[in-house]
């Protein structure tokens, strides 16, 4: 079955570390996007790709960074610049704009 | 811009209630609307969208109507289950916006036995 794979589910960083959180999925969808959630809010966009090899800053992308050299990858890397880490991070794809799929979440922790 | 404003919550129901959740909007193109429902550490999953004015989408038992007039979909359920206790998010697609979802906060739903 199509679907979008994020990895790991859980995650632990340590003050000045950088992290990558792995999202892959097999739906063919051009577009990809990581948000950002925390506790009793909503989501915010990390960055978004429209097509590989190309991506845009969301609303909150500072201490944050991605790549898109395929299609079906598209990984967050956490850097040490970001100051707030911990939350729940959700990867999501679509098609057309009117069909996106999430996938299931990695929960950072910084300790 | 675009900003997505929902019924805040948490909203706590007996089971057999009649749930309705406001979701109201402002985009800049002609938006397409949607209703995600988030499960205790799970990502969120499609519960139902409307891609034009006077679109009722519907899913599970629940309801939106895409109200141009009003900006408004606003989801509703005539008889909940405990099944039914989740997050709820209302959001929409702009396609004059790259077609980025814009959420609103979400509304926490507790349904009791």
């Amino acid at each position: 079955d199509g679907g979008i794979t994020q990895s790991p589910k859980y995650l632990f960083r340590k003050e000045g570390q950088n992290v990558t959180l792995s999202c892959e999925q097999n739906l063919n969808h051009d577009a990809m996007y990581w948000y950002r959630q925390d506790p009793g809010q909503g989501l915010r966009l990390i960055y978004y790709s429209q097509i590989v090899n190309d991506f845009q800053k969301g609303d909150i992308a500072e201490g944050y960074s991605v790549s898109r050299e395929k299609k079906e990858s598209f990984p967050l890397t956490v850097t040490s610049a970001q100051k707030n880490p911990t939350a729940f991070y959700l990867c999501a794809s679509s098609i057309g704009g009117t069909s996106y799929t999430f996938g299931s979440g990695t929960r950072l922790t910084v300790v | 811009g675009n900003s997505v404003t929902q019924m805040e919550g948490p909203v706590t129901l007996s089971e057999e209630a009649f749930l309705t959740i406001n979701c109201t909007y402002t985009a800049t193109g002609y938006p397409s609307l949607f209703w995600y429902v988030q499960y205790p550490g799970e990502g969120l999953q499609l519960l139902l969208k409307a891609t034009k004015a006077d679109d009722k989408g519907s899913n599970k038992g629940f309801e939106a109507t895409y109200r141009k007039e009003t900006t408004s979909f606003h989801l509703e359920k005539g008889s909940v289950q405990v099944s039914d206790s989740a997050v709820y998010f209302c959001a929409l697609s702009d396609p004059t916006n790259d077609y980025k979802l814009s959420f609103g906060a979400g509304t926490t739903v507790t349904v009791r036995a």
